[in-house]
């Protein structure tokens, strides 16, 4: 079974700066996807980034990037130039890769931290 | 708007009572998963189709509950005699192969 350890429960920046929210986690599978989901208040569950554990490169989204250390299962988010819309709960998931009828992946499902939540201060 | 929604979106209910929830994924998916979220947590994986067929089920998923997709379409999740610590927020989530799953807003239940 995988873990997911997210151990910043909360974060508080002033708009505009940089924030880095942590994640680790714990698996004997060497084939995964790693994403960071955002939860706004109230509101639902939106993709902010993925990973495919077998890319060394790191994924980059316009102002959201991460470092993927797969060695040290480590899969941290790097929000810059931070804005008030960027408050909310963010969860690090995990999913293994399979094949068959589970090609893709998810035959159990994402495996979630308990999240941060991240308040952007005007 | 990822495309995905729930039905209805709060449910209050008395325990021992029955519920019933609907997900209408994205259409061309043909993935369907079901989360569980209590507050403070991170959604917890409870089942998974494929099309029509439940192809997964977590040891969370109480003989209480049960979970349809007839014709790999909209998804029904239902809880029978509902408890108190059932209460809780029920998520939906579909894709295709890749990986990415788009959530809908969730079923929010309170069971008194």
């Amino acid at each position: 079974a995988q873990t997911v350890t997210q151990s910043q429960p909360e974060m508080s920046v002033q708009e505009a700066e940089t924030v880095t929210l942590s994640c680790t986690y714990d698996t004997s599978e060497s084939n995964y996807y790693l994403f960071w989901y955002k939860q706004p208040p109230s509101r639902q569950m939106i993709l902010v980034i993925r990973q495919e554990a077998y890319k060394q490169q790191n994924a980059t989204e316009n102002r959201f990037s991460v470092n993927f250390q797969k060695a040290a299962k480590s899969f941290s988010l790097k929000i810059s130039d931070s804005q008030l819309g960027d408050t909310a709960m963010y969860f690090c998931a995990f999913m293994k890769h399979e094949l068959g009828v589970y090609s893709g992946g998810g035959a159990d499902g994402l495996t979630f931290g308990k999240g941060t939540h991240l308040i952007i201060q005007p | 708007d990822t495309g995905v929604s729930q039905d209805p979106r709060h449910k209050i209910t008395k325990r021992g009572q029955n519920v019933t929830f609907r997900c209408d994924p994205i259409s061309e998916h043909n993935r369907l998963y079901w989360y569980r979220q209590t507050l403070g947590q991170g959604p917890e994986f409870l089942t998974y189709f494929q099309n029509e067929a439940q192809l997964e089920k977590s040891r969370l998923l109480s003989d209480r509950f049960s979970a349809e997709r007839p014709k790999g379409s909209f998804s029904t999740l239902e809880i029978q005699r509902t408890e108190q610590g059932d209460s809780a927020m029920y998520l939906c989530a579909s894709t295709l192969a890749g990986g990415t799953q788009y959530f809908g807003p969730g079923t929010r239940l309170t069971v008194l």
